[in-house]
């Protein structure tokens, strides 16, 4: 089945230091791929959406500077979050589909610390 | 904007016992839905989904869900849970418009003791 890879899985860094989080589609090409967050013992939190090829739209309340989105090919989509402070400490999943087909596959998630 | 609500946000049962979890949805138009499940560790599973069709959906490990379009809902069930079920729960719609995105409800914890 379609399978999603999502790295690094746990991430500690500085505050002012930026992080990149990897979400590879492994054997199928994803022309949508979604970023969520999930706060502890919360719901996930939709960040961003991002096509292939085209600029990535972010929830309302989201800053894009903040969370820098690129989806350069159908088989991978990076999320940086630059400059983290602490209370970007948090879990973060990626979800990836084919548009129109509404079959979605979720990475193993993120847990990044901002210390 | 849609939004989804997950009416128990933790539910402890014994083995043996029978499950029904609830998610009520805001859209009035036509809808895809969807139960997720995370195990502890684990990234989210889908359990079944909802497109169209028979409102009764039979899902993995024994999870079924009812669509009922006139109480907005799309409630979980499962006659008998096992240990193994304890996880946490989340019903999700995608937008009405065709952006794909799904939202989730607020997720429920399930405990499940032996």
């Amino acid at each position: 089945g379609a399978v999603v890879s999502q790295h690094p899985s746990r991430v500690i860094c500085k505050s002012g230091t930026s992080v990149k989080i990897e979400c590879r589609s492994l054997d199928f090409q994803a022309t949508t791929m979604f970023w969520y967050r999930q706060f502890p013992k919360q719901s996930l939190m939709l960040m961003a959406t991002s096509n292939e090829g085209s600029k990535a739209t972010y929830e309302q309340g989201v800053e894009k500077d903040k969370f820098l989105i690129n989806h350069a090919s159908l088989t991978l989509s990076t999320l940086t979050v630059t400059s983290a402070h602490p209370e970007d400490s948090s879990f973060y999943i990626c979800s990836a589909t084919i548009t129109g087909i509404y079959g979605y596959t979720f990475g193993s998630g993120t847990r990044l610390t901002v210390v | 904007a849609q939004s989804v609500s997950q009416h128990n946000h933790h539910v402890i049962l014994s083995e043996a016992a029978s499950l029904e979890l609830g998610c009520n949805y805001s859209y009035g138009g036509t809808v895809n839905l969807f139960w997720y499940v995370q195990y502890p560790g684990q990234h989210l599973q889908l359990l079944l989904k909802y497109f169209s069709g028979d409102p009764l959906v039979k899902g993995i490990k024994g999870f079924e869900a009812e669509f009922i379009k006139s109480k907005f809902s799309f409630n979980l069930r499962k006659p008998s849970v096992q240990w193994s079920d304890t996880a946490e729960y989340f019903c999700a719609v995608i937008e009405g418009s065709n952006t794909g995105k799904l939202i989730f409800g607020q997720g429920t914890t399930l405990q499940v003791k032996p």
